[in-house]
């Protein structure tokens, strides 16, 4: 089965710092990666996924996320923070050609940025 | 984008009582829909896949009797939570899809029990 691990529960960063919150998978065939973005009292949204192709995947809204299928992990990062990118934030991973039932989240990390 | 509205966003009810949360697909007819459950500071737990005109799969360890999951249209998918004690208090999350496009989550339904 698959796992997905966010070893930083929270991470406090400065308005217009860079940011980057990790995230590893285990998994003994192929996945599909997400990132998803859960403001205070609100469902999740998706903010970028990897499902094939090049392994550096862009948000609109200026983040970014590499694959590394070498080290599992799938980091999400920003160069410049801003206060309204405080949020909870959701690594999750499911096997290639199954249904989002098989969707597994992480425990999830809380950016907080501050002025 | 694709919407899912779901209603009510928060209710408190008293211990014994039922609680319908509805989940609506607002532009999009949604095949497949998921219930989640949330504890503060942790991660969602899927607790049943409903599809529409069949009856919804429950994930190991929700009690189905309790968690009643209604999916009567492609719009409209229905969470009750029967007689409702304060450990059942916590953020129900629905989601939507339409097979291989991306879920749509609703905003998420805080369940208080008192």
């Amino acid at each position: 089965a698959q796992s997905v691990t966010q070893l930083d529960s929270q991470v406090p960063v400065f308005e217009e710092a860079p940011v980057e919150l990790r995230c590893n998978y285990s998994s003994s065939v192929s996945v599909y990666l997400f990132w998803y973005v859960q403001y205070p009292n609100q469902g999740l949204q998706l903010l970028l996924k990897y499902l094939s192709g090049s392994t550096l995947v862009e948000s609109i809204n200026g983040f970014e996320a590499e694959f590394n299928k070498s080290q599992t992990s799938f980091h999400l990062r920003k160069p410049s923070v801003h206060i309204s990118d405080t949020a909870e934030y959701f690594c999750a991973v499911r096997k290639m050609n199954t249904g989002f039932q098989k969707l597994v989240f992480g425990t999830g990390t809380r950016l907080l940025v501050s002025p | 984008g694709a919407v899912v509205s779901q209603h009510p966003s928060w209710v408190i009810c008293k211990s014994g009582t039922s609680v319908k949360i509805e989940c609506r697909s607002l532009d999009f007819q949604a095949t497949t829909m998921f219930w989640y459950r949330q504890f503060p500071k942790q991660s969602l737990m899927l607790m049943a896949t409903s599809n529409e005109g069949s009856k919804a799969t429950y994930e190991q360890g929700v009690e189905k009797d309790k968690f009643l999951i209604n999916h009567a249209s492609l719009t409209l998918s229905t969470l009750t939570v029967t007689s409702a004690h304060p450990e059942d208090s916590s953020f129900y999350i629905c989601s939507a899809s339409t097979g291989n496009s991306p879920l749509h989550f609703g905003n998420g339904t805080r369940l208080t029990v008192t």
